[in-house]
């Protein structure tokens, strides 16, 4: 089956900094890609997301990298801030329509 | 503002015991979602339905089943809980067609004694 992998459980950074967390993903056939933000206490909520006809894309603060040939996707974070202290899952559509396949979480701590 | 809700943020359950959690969601959405989630695991898909009365089985689906009457409704069934089904319980919808995301309720805190 689908695997969605992450490169590292947690990750601390300064306030200000960039952060960049990483995602492996097995199914070359995934056509589409997300990332979601969980805060402690609450469901996952849609950060941002890319097709694979794309291999980057840029929001607010967020850009997410997508490399088809090593299949791997990253989510950058420019000038983390305290509130950005959260889990970050990728995810991936895979081969069952509607269906996302999650990877394990990555722990993003922002020091002041 | 889309919404999925979840009918208990906390529930505490002994062992044997029938356990309902329930989902509503309000974006007409086809697709629903019972997800778990326990600390390095990740989110793990228990059941999926497609439309109304179609279910499908995830990766864990040992122990649960669901119930989804009406396109909105969503419900998961622990016919008889165990301590290892202590977990919290994340409920999505989503669109059947173009790929998409899934909206998340705030999740159901269960604890089995």
């Amino acid at each position: 089956g689908e695997s969605v992998g992450l490169h590292l459980p947690t990750l601390s950074v300064q306030e200000g900094d960039n952060s960049i967390i990483n995602c492996a993903y097995s199914n070359s056939a995934s056509d589409y890609f997300i990332w979601y933000k969980q805060e402690s206490g609450k469901g996952p909520q849609f950060i941002i997301d890319i097709r694979s006809n794309m291999d980057k894309r840029q929001g607010q603060r967020v850009t997410v990298l997508l490399n088809k040939t090593v299949k791997h996707l990253s989510l950058q974070i420019a000038a983390t801030q305290p509130g950005d202290s959260a889990v970050y899952f990728c995810a991936e559509t895979g081969s069952t329509l509607g269906r996302l396949y999650f990877g394990r979480g990555t722990q993003l701590t922002v020091w002041p | 503002d889309v919404k999925v809700t979840q009918s208990s943020r906390y529930l505490v359950k002994r062992t044997g015991e029938k356990v309902f959690l329930e989902c509503v969601q309000d974006m007409d959405h086809e697709n629903m979602f019972w997800y778990r989630q326990d600390p390095g695991l990740g989110l793990r898909l228990i059941y999926f339905s497609y439309d109304v009365k179609m279910k499908e089985k995830g990766d864990i689906p040992e122990g649960y089943s669901v119930s989804r009457e009406k396109k909105e409704r969503f419900s998961l069934i622990l016919e008889s809980a165990s301590t290892n089904q202590t977990s919290m319980y994340l409920c999505a919808s989503g669109r059947t067609s173009g790929g998409g995301e899934l909206f998340f309720g705030e999740g159901s805190r269960l604890t089995v004694l």
